[in-house]
């Protein structure tokens, strides 16, 4: 399978406790993609990495939450002090950018992590 | 405003006939993409067609086919011979401007729950 994969699929946790996520993007893909999904809504972007360097983050990146591609290929996204309000689906897409030209730069997804905070 | 708007939560399609899922966009940015991707209760998004907002002819998958019409800014997704497994959400996705290294934002929709009747 050469899709993009995440672990684990599903995380239940205490409130307070740090969890960590991981994502393995399809293995040509440059640039990698994490998106937060609550229920009845689309996903919303979280964070952006161009290769290994993370190049944009959305304002619902609060400081509890750190994200990392530290060899350009897999990502993880850590939540630290974990909150109720951040029970929800967690994406991650990858896509193949080149060059200059314009394209669709189409995301393709992961199964997601689905986290529920007790 | 809404970037993307999807005003119907929820469709019945009896199988076999074709259904319209609707979505408009709001933008100015010149240069934009639009997405559609599905998601059954698996929870990934899949992708399913890509439409270009200078492409000249409406962008066809199989049995996907996206109604593009530019001056209403509507991009509405046409699913021809429904089938049981076409059961799912289905959301719309812009991608616009440019942002810090490159990245365009996507914004999704808030879907459409597509049920097929047999």
């Amino acid at each position: 399978d050469t899709g993009v994969s995440q672990d684990p699929r599903h995380k239940i946790t205490k409130r307070g406790q740090n969890v960590t996520f991981r994502c393995d993007p399809i293995s040509e893909h440059n640039r990698l993609y994490w998106y937060r999904q609550t229920l009845g809504q689309g996903p919303e972007f979280l964070t952006y990495f161009q290769n290994e360097a993370q190049l944009e983050k959305s304002r619902l990146l609060s400081d509890r939450f750190s994200a990392e591609r530290p060899k350009g290929s897999f990502s993880t996204l850590e939540i630290q002090r974990t909150e109720q309000g951040d029970s929800a689906m967690y994406l991650c897409a990858s896509s193949l950018k080149e060059g200059r030209l314009a394209g669709p730069d189409t995301q393709y997804f992961g199964p997601g992590t689905r986290l529920t905070v007790l | 405003a809404q970037k993307i708007t999807q005003t119907q939560p929820g469709m019945f399609v009896q199988e076999k006939e074709a259904v319209t899922l609707d979505c408009t966009y709001d933008t100015s940015d010149p240069s934009y993409g639009l997405f559609w991707y599905k998601q059954p209760s698996s929870g990934e998004m899949i992708f399913l067609i890509y439409q270009g907002s200078y492409d000249q002819q409406n962008a066809t998958e199989g049995r996907y086919s996206l109604n593009f019409q530019k001056a209403r800014k509507s991009a509405n997704l046409v699913i021809s011979a429904s089938q049981l497994g076409d059961s799912a959400m289905y959301f719309c996705a812009m991608r616009e401007g440019v942002g810090s290294g490159g990245y365009q934002k996507v914004t999704f929709g808030t879907g459409t729950k597509l049920q097929v009747i047999p």
